[in-house]
């Protein structure tokens, strides 16, 4: 089973905002460790979207912020383009699973 | 642009083994880890285990203890994830990933290898 919480699927009309929400527990974000997110386009590998909580990599548009509190972190998708729909994952550690990386089981976001 | 090369896909029996090899850059391979992460059809990503290729540290998750083995051939820049006893639920796309420690993030992944399982 998977480690972080995500909602399956989120939606919004073009333009919108969009939020997506990774629910962890005290062995992993809420014991103080970052999230990353990661965005998969249909058919490609996942590509790094949001570090470190919040910051952005290179290229990635400013539409795109993430933020971190408590034991929970969230994805924001503003100006939502038909070219955001994919699947959206959350990563964190846990320091309950020997060194392990741990993933949300991902969001689909939809374009209405 | 960092690029991570994937071997092809295979097609393999149940109990049988597989390798899967990825070949990174000379820098990669000297200042990040490689981690591996696999993606069965329609379903989300899971972490299965990470080298480092400087020193061969390895470490894995839990529930693939004693089937998964991560090797390396520094020579040519090339990282190897060997998984065994193959079931038909080891059925996916593996990625070679890089990383730097336990906890940032994966930067760059391969393009992904198919394995599939089937008699």
């Amino acid at each position: 089973q998977t480690v972080l919480t995500q909602p399956p699927s989120v939606s919004g009309a073009p333009g919108q905002r969009v939020t997506i929400s990774c629910t962890g527990s005290s062995s992993n974000i809420g014991a103080g460790y970052d999230v990353h997110w990661y965005q998969q386009l249909p058919g490609t590998a996942p590509k790094l979207l949001i570090y470190t909580n919040s910051n952005r990599p290179s290229g990635v548009p400013d539409r795109f912020s993430g933020s971190k509190s408590g034991a929970s972190a969230s994805l924001a998708i503003t100006g939502l383009q038909a070219g955001d729909e994919a699947d959206y994952y959350c990563q964190s550690y846990d320091d309950r699973l020997s060194g392990s990386r741990v993933f949300g089981g991902g969001t689909k976001v939809t374009v209405l | 642009q960092v690029q991570l090369v994937q071997s092809g896909a295979e097609v393999k029996r149940p109990g049988a083994s597989v390798k899967v090899s990825c070949k990174a850059s000379t820098d990669t391979f000297r200042t990040y880890d490689i981690n591996w992460v696999r993606q069965a059809s329609g379903q989300g990503l899971e972490w299965m285990g990470w080298m480092s290729p400087r020193s061969g540290n390895t470490g894995h998750a839990r529930h693939l203890q004693g089937r998964v083995t991560l090797t390396r051939n520094t020579s040519i820049s090339t990282a190897y994830m060997e998984l065994s006893s193959l079931r038909f639920e080891d059925t996916a796309v593996y990625f070679c990933v890089r990383g730097k420690g336990f906890l940032q993030p994966f930067d760059s992944w391969g393009q992904g290898t198919l394995i599939t399982v089937s008699s």
